[in-house]
């Protein structure tokens, strides 16, 4: 079993839906990542946190600790949000991450 | 955006060629790391630096080697290339180890015929 589950791994929307990806994870971490990926391949790193909720412009990630669970929320989709994102934890204390496989977003106009 | 430059972006090798994949960033953080990214897996760690000539493995490092000579250098070398080891692989680096994002290159797609 991966350490670090994403779902879906495929989602399609319409321009102006709420979207909502969500992350699971099996070990202990001590902090986790969203990432994006667009089309031509280079990845940004969005969001880190260890718990709570961070907002920045449309995009919301929220961590639940205890049930294991991070999800990552787009308000008001756009064309240009279409890309891969990806979850990422940093096991306990350990420097290196653990990276889910992706949910490949598209928007459609 | 963080000043990192993979070089070459593209690269078509045979087997059995030894192959060397440049990072460079301008930023001077401590760390750097090489990843490659595969079709059905998450981003995997073959190699990462917390220094001039301090360099870990990752996950799956069998068959690269790193150097790292300057702070602003970090290279990945596929001694004897397989096709195992066609991926797109990734440099990134971060200030910090632990509580620092790391920042990303945009990838050299290798091909290894």
């Amino acid at each position: 079993k991966n350490e670090v589950e994403q779902s879906p791994q495929n989602l399609t929307a319409q321009e102006g839906e709420f979207i909502t990806i969500n992350c699971s994870y099996s070990v202990g971490i001590s902090a986790l990542h969203w990432l994006q990926q667009h089309p031509g391949g280079g990845i940004v790193s969005l969001f880190m946190l260890s718990s709570g909720k961070k907002k920045h412009g449309r995009l919301i990630a929220t961590i639940n600790i205890q049930e294991k669970h991070s999800s990552l929320h787009i308000t008001a989709s756009h064309p240009r949000d279409s890309a891969v994102y990806i979850c990422a934890v940093r096991r306990g204390s350990q420097g290196n991450l653990i990276f889910g496989k992706g949910t490949k977003l598209s928007v459609k106009p | 955006d963080a000043g990192i430059t993979q070089s070459p972006r593209h690269k078509v090798t045979e087997t059995g060629t030894p192959v060397t994949l440049r990072c460079h960033q301008t930023e001077n953080h401590r760390y750097m790391y090489w990843y490659r990214q595969d079709p059905g897996h998450g981003l995997r760690l073959i190699h990462y630096s917390y220094g001039v000539k301090d360099t870990d493995k990752g996950e799956v490092s069998d068959g690269y080697s790193v150097s790292r000579s300057k702070t602003e250098d970090f290279l990945l070398t596929l001694e004897s290339a397989t096709s195992s080891q066609t991926s797109v692989y990734f440099c990134a680096i971060s200030e910090d180890r632990f509580n620092q994002p790391q920042h990303f290159g945009d990838g050299t797609r290798l091909s290894i015929l």
